[in-house]
């Protein structure tokens, strides 16, 4: 059974630097890609972007400048750092799995629980 | 361009069947997923490939996609089916929600 867990700081202060780790476990990295989703209170799901496990990664254009996702395979995890952080990027995160590829379903099927992010001084 | 969108909300009584929409530019030419989330959970996969259900999904559930226009089903819906609802697709190498709709079983 796979399974993803995010952790990191629950408090970031303004300007600073985001940043999340999604621990997977009962499956490799070393295949599909890993994601990073986001939910503001009370709204909807913002995708962040996803890397694959060649390294290879797609960002949100609107986040891009902001961002690096990358992998740790040694430890079969991959991360978030999302920089110059304002009020609006409070939010639940969510790392998931996207399974793409020939024998894929192109959706999100594994999900973590969310780590919530706060941004204040 | 790749905007999804959906309805806030829908509302159906018991047992009868709720239709959610999901329109964008030439949607029948990607594949859809659906996500349903309930309160204080991470959203699930409900339908993937436009009409595919995941294992442990319900037959209620099924969806289609067509033109500019996806739709999930949800045939006899039940008061657990109460939840958010989110469209889904990968185009150009980014990824796009819609806005979600809020299923209201009354």
């Amino acid at each position: 059974q796979v399974q993803l867990q995010e952790s990191g700081p629950g408090l970031v202060k303004p300007s600073e630097t985001l940043s999340l780790t999604c621990t997977v476990s009962g499956a490799s990295i070393n295949f599909y890609y890993w994601s990073w989703i986001r939910q503001p209170p009370g709204k909807g799901l913002e995708w962040i972007g996803s890397i694959y496990y060649s390294g290879s990664t797609n960002y949100n254009p609107s986040l891009k400048s902001r961002l690096t996702i990358s992998l740790d395979t040694a430890n079969n995890r991959f991360s978030l750092r999302q920089s110059s952080v304002t009020a609006a990027d409070t939010a639940v995160y969510y790392c998931a799995r996207l399974n793409r590829g020939v024998a894929g379903t192109d959706a999100f099927d594994v999900w973590g629980l969310g780590t919530m992010v706060t941004v204040s001084s | 361009s790749n905007e999804l969108t959906q309805p806030p909300s829908v509302s159906v009584s018991p047992g009868q069947t709720a239709s959610i929409s999901c329109s964008g530019d030439q949607l029948g030419d990607k594949y859809i997923s659906w996500y349903q989330q309930k309160p204080g959970q991470s959203p699930v996969v409900v339908i993937y490939q436009d009409k595919k259900r995941p294992s442990g999904i319900p037959e209620r559930f099924s969806g289609s996609n067509s033109g500019n226009t996806a739709t999930l089903t949800i045939s006899g819906t039940q008061t657990m089916d109460e939840a958010d609802y989110y469209c889904q697709l990968w185009g150009s190498s980014t990824v796009v929600f819609g806005g979600g709709t809020k299923l209201t079983v009354l």
